[in-house]
């Protein structure tokens, strides 16, 4: 299968600890796009890396909220001190980088803080 | 443009009947566009997509319609099933200029079939 990959599928923790979300790309594809959403609300951009470059985080809240995408490896998305207004599903889309082409998503992963 | 944390809108559409959903981008110089379904619990799907070049492209029961003179989309969806409820997202990928080249998204409109 060589879709978006997502893991966890669902994951749950305690306010403050850390929340890791990981995602593999397609093959071949080296830009990695992270989404937030809200139960019956829209998806809402929040990153947008390329291999080792944070190209756009003009989503990203500025404390707690971090993003890579490192050389080796699936791109992260780290929530730090989860507070339960960070429960939402997170989804990731890869593409090529190149205009005119699309985005492909992963299932989300799904985070609950209790 | 791009999505905010806004309450989506929502269409109610009968079983059998058609369904029109539409979609505004902000980018004048956007040139390929993609329709998105999301099913509950599930990421968002390709449906169709289309290029400024054209002003209707035709998939199996969905059509993608283009007016670019007033930036606006939309997809239709012929002989509306249950399993066509879910969240359709409109998306622009522009391929006018070099460098990276970022998806966005508009709020997308919840489609609720009624049987």
């Amino acid at each position: 299968n060589a879709g978006v990959m997502q893991n966890p599928r669902h994951l749950v923790r305690r306010r403050g600890q850390e929340a890791r979300l990981r995602c593999s790309p397609m093959k071949g594809h080296s830009h990695v796009y992270w989404y937030r959403q809200l139960p019956e609300e829209g998806l809402k951009f929040m990153v947008y890396l390329q291999k080792e470059n944070i190209i756009d985080e003009s989503g990203m809240p500025k404390e707690r909220f971090s993003a890579e995408f490192p050389k080796e490896g699936p791109s992260i998305l780290r929530i730090q001190q989860v507070v339960r207004g960070d429960s939402a599903a997170y989804f990731c889309a890869s593409s090529d980088g190149q205009g005119g082409t699309e985005a492909f998503f992963g299932q989300g992963t799904r985070l609950t803080v209790v | 443009g791009e999505s905010v944390g806004l309450h989506l809108p929502t269409l109610s559409v009968q079983e059998g009947d058609n369904s029109i959903i539409n979609c505004a981008y902000s980018n004048s110089a956007s040139d390929y566009f993609i329709w998105y379904k999301q099913e509950s619990g599930k990421g968002p799907q390709f449906i169709i997509d289309i290029r400024s070049n054209m002003d209707k492209r035709q998939g199996q029961r969905v059509t993608v319609l283009l007016n670019k003179t007033v930036k606006h989309l939309s997809l239709q969806i012929a002989a509306t099933q249950p399993g066509d409820s879910a969240v359709y997202f409109c998306a622009e990928n522009p391929s006018n200029s070099g460098g990276y080249q970022k998806v966005t998204f508009g709020i997308g409109t919840k489609l609720q079939v009624i049987p």
